[in-house]
């Protein structure tokens, strides 16, 4: 089946710095990968996704990229945020595994005031 | 407004006890799942079902029972062979090849 894998597993940013988790996937038939915030308390939140036929996408300070022939993905946040602070979770479906959604285990991003 | 809904927010157990949790969707997402999520750690599928009156185990399915009568319900029973079920549960919906909706969770409490 899919494994994800995500580093780093914490990250410390001083607010107005850039943050980046990255992701890398097993299945080469996985075709759409997530990315979700998750606030204390919360349920994840989908914050931007990719599909493999696109190299990058672009969300105002987020975006997210994607390397097909490496099989990883990348999260970038520019001018961090206090208010960025959270776990954020990657995750990717393969149709091999019924649609399955395959999490990484999430990186606490802390953005210091 | 669409969207899935988890209850209670809070819920407490007595050693020995089942309780169940409830997931509702109204997004008409064929499939549903359930997560559990411990303090500081990723999320870890219990169970899953693709199709109502069908449902297939997850990581960690033993200590739970699920069931799938209507495509809009997917409750969670924590049963007494669950030994140390205090966490973060977890409910979500999706259509085939697209993100999965969560909800906002319960946090379960063994008293």
């Amino acid at each position: 089946g899919e494994n994800v894998e995500q580093h780093p597993s914490t990250l410390s940013v001083q607010e107005g710095d850039s943050a980046v988790i990255k992701c890398t996937y097993s299945d080469s038939a996985s075709n759409y990968f997530p990315w979700y915030k998750q606030e204390l308390g919360k349920g994840p939140q989908l914050i931007i996704d990719i599909r493999s036929n696109v190299g990058e996408k672009k969300d105002q300070r987020i975006a997210v990229t994607l390397n097909k022939t490496a099989k990883h993905f990348s999260l970038h946040i520019t001018e961090t945020q206090p208010e960025d602070s959270a776990v954020y979770f990657c995750a990717a479906i393969s149709n091999n595994a019924g649609n399955m959604l395959t999490f990484g285990g999430g990186t606490r991003l802390m953005v210091k005031p | 407004d669409g969207g899935i809904t988890q209850s209670p927010k809070y819920l407490f157990r007595k050693e020995g006890q089942n309780v169940t949790l409830s997931c509702e969707q109204n997004l008409n997402h064929d499939a549903m799942y359930w997560y559990r999520q411990d303090p500081g750690q990723g999320l870890r599928l219990i169970y899953y079902s693709q199709i109502v009156n069908d449902f297939q185990k997850g990581d960690i399915a033993e200590g739970y029972s699920v069931s799938r009568e209507k495509k809009e319900s997917f409750p969670l029973t924590v049963t007494s062979a669950q030994k140390n079920p205090t966490a973060f549960y977890l409910c979500a919906s999706k259509w085939a090849g697209t993100e999965a909706f969560f909800g906002q969770g319960t946090r379960l409490t063994v008293v």
